[in-house]
């Protein structure tokens, strides 16, 4: 079983609709998760993290985190064009080497 | 702007030919990484380095070498490259864990293509 599982399947929405992506993972240590997204040949950027469970809301973007379903998802409200990116979710453990775990990245574009 | 610089953008190399991808980053960060990204297959980690003079490998060593001699560069080295190295090529820093989790900031990556 993968540590992190993301499923890569693209996702077309049209502009305006909610985006929902998720991820699971098996490692119950990891505390910290992240969201990244990444535009067309550009590197990722970190877009949202949390510690431990609960959500986070930061403008049109909430993620939310169930430790004990090890489940984590970002929600994208009254997507945009601009919104079309991969998005990759990572976490990792408090203590460590400070390495991150991905998913696969899930590619969302939005329509106009 | 501060952030992790990576050069060359393109490259093509021939079968068997050598080249390093060069990575600096400038925000002090102890932390570096070199990524590899396949279409659908996510980044896989290829090497690390937890401080200057300190490496070690990832998921897929295999075909590169890497070194640390100051906190600001980590070059990765491809020996006799082979075109199952064909990929996009990213670093990334991150500060010491002990720090906020503000994850890793990447550069735009490297396309390279072996033919």
């Amino acid at each position: 079983q993968k540590e992190v599982e993301q499923d890569p399947g693209p996702l077309s929405v049209p502009e305006g609709a909610i985006v929902s992506l998720n991820c699971t993972y098996s490692n119950s240590a990891f505390q910290y998760f992240m969201w990244y997204r990444q535009y067309s040949r550009k590197g990722p950027e970190l877009l949202m993290y949390t510690y431990s469970s609960g959500n986070k809301e930061d403008g049109r973007f909430t993620a939310q985190v169930d430790k004990s379903s090890k489940y984590i998802s970002l929600f994208i409200r009254d997507s945009q064009p601009s919104d079309s990116a991969t998005y990759l979710c990572a976490m990792r453990a408090l203590s460590g080497n400070n390495r991150l775990a991905f998913g696969k990245g899930n590619q969302v574009v939005v329509i106009p | 702007n501060a952030g992790v610089t990576q050069t060359p953008k393109f490259r093509i190399l021939k079968i068997g030919q050598s080249m390093t991808l060069q990575c600096a980053q400038d925000m002090n960060h102890n932390y570096m990484y070199w990524y590899r990204q396949d279409p659908g297959m996510g980044l896989k980690l290829i090497y690390y380095s937890v401080g200057a003079g300190i490496t070690d490998k990832g998921e897929v060593p295999n075909g590169y070498n890497v070194s640390r001699s100051t906190t600001e560069d980590f070059p990765l080295r491809l020996e006799l490259a082979a075109p199952s190295q064909t990929s996009v090529y990213f670093c990334a820093s991150s500060s010491t864990p002990l720090d906020r989790p503000y994850g890793y900031t990447f550069g735009s990556g490297t396309r390279l293509t072996v033919v």
